[in-house]
This record gives C-alpha cells, structure tokens and sequence, in this order.
C-alpha cells in the first residue's frame, strides 16, 4: 500500500525558533497534502491543503506567516513553524492524496517547545 | 458548517464482545466516509472507506455501515480482542471541498483481557 513518511518523527526546540518538518509521499504522486495538528485526547484539526506548485489554502484562524508550507515536489511538502511558542506543541500530522482521491497518512511529527 | 459527532468517546469492554462504534454528522451531502484507527502517538491507519453510494463495507472482523440520509455510521467491531484498542475516527469528505476530511471526536477503546 501507499506509503506516507514524516521526518522527524519528534523534534524539541527553544522558544523563538523555527523548525520544518517534511511530509513525503514513498511510493506515489501527490498533488495534493495535507497538513494536521492534534492536541492531546482531541482529534485532528485541518490546517492546510499544500498543492504542488502552487500557495497551501489555509484553514481559518490558521496563521499562514507563522505555518510556512512549501509543495515543491509531487512527493514533498514542508511545514515550517516559524517563531515557535509553547503553545505550538502538538503533534503534527500530514496526509497525501493519491490518483485514487484516497488519503494515506503520515505518522506523525511530535514538537516540543520549551 | 460539516460537524462530526462519535459516540461513546471512551469505551472498555472484555476480549470477545462484539461492539458498535457510532458516527454522526450534520451534512448528509457527503463524497465517502472512512474509518480511521489512531494507535497512541502515532499516525492513522485506514480501516474502511465507504462512498456515498455505498451502504456498508466489510474487512475481516470489522464492518461498517453508512446511512447518508439521517447523517450516520456505524462501525461493527466483531470478536473484539486487547489488540484492538485503539482510537477509532470517523472522517467525511464533502463533494467539492478539496478532498478535506473533517474528522470526529474519536473513540477511546480499550479491550481488556
């Protein structure tokens, strides 16, 4: 089946720094991924759609400034947090649409910042 | 504005019972439903994915069921055993939206020994 990876898999950074994290696509093409967060004992809440070539669509209340995504490829999408704040701490989640307008998901990149 | 419910949100139940996982949601004008299983800090493994024009989907033990009309689905999990705990999500996509799920609560279950 379709995979989807994250790296890196947990990442802890001092407030005030930016951290990127990718979304890769193994096996397949995808014009389309998404980007996730998950507080703990919530369920995921949809931040972006990244389109290859083209500006992520943000969801609202979403700062675009501060969550910097990049589609650059038909396999990779980079989220980058910049200015990171405790508050910022999640686990982050990405999926990416195949041909078949299924999704695979990622496993997950936990931030910590302290 | 797509809202989607999943009752009980925690659910403990001995090996072997069969259970029913519930999933509402308030725009019956959806593309498919799918079911998701979370496993604690980790990604979502897909278990069933049923279009609107379906009516139920079958993988092994599980079953699940869609009733557009009156906004529900539900998940049948057979022969439960302690592997299955998990978290279970439901997640709708809308016709036209981008391919943007809108995910459920979530179902904490736990199988006990």
């Amino acid at each position: 089946g379709a995979v989807v990876s994250q790296h890196p898999s947990w990442v802890i950074c001092k407030s005030g720094t930016s951290v990127k994290i990718e979304c890769r696509s193994l096996d397949f093409q995808a014009t389309t991924m998404f980007w996730y967060r998950q507080f703990p004992k919530q369920s995921l809440m949809l931040m972006a759609t990244s389109n290859e070539g083209s500006k992520a669509t943000y969801e609202q209340g979403v700062e675009k400034d501060k969550f910097l995504i990049n589609h650059a490829s038909l396999t990779l999408s980079t989220l980058t947090v910049t200015s990171a704040h405790p508050e910022d701490s999640s686990f982050y989640i990405c999926s990416a649409r195949s041909l078949h307008y299924e999704q695979y998901f990622g496993p997950g990149t936990r931030l910590t910042v302290t | 504005k797509q809202e989607v419910t999943q009752i009980p949100a925690a659910l403990s139940v001995p090996e072997g019972e069969n259970l029913v996982l519930n999933c509402s949601f308030t725009d019956s004008a959806i593309y498919n439903l799918q079911w998701f299983r979370q496993d604690p800090g980790k990604g979502l493994t897909s278990l069933l994915l049923i279009q609107s024009s379906q009516r139920e989907q079958t993988s092994g033990r599980l079953n699940a069921s869609l009733d557009k009309s009156s906004g529900r689905s539900t998940l049948y999990i057979a022969a439960s055993q302690p592997g299955d705990s998990a978290t279970y999500l439901c997640a709708v996509m809308l016709p036209g939206g981008g391919n943007k799920l809108t995910f459920g609560t979530g179902t904490q279950l736990k199988v006990e020994l």
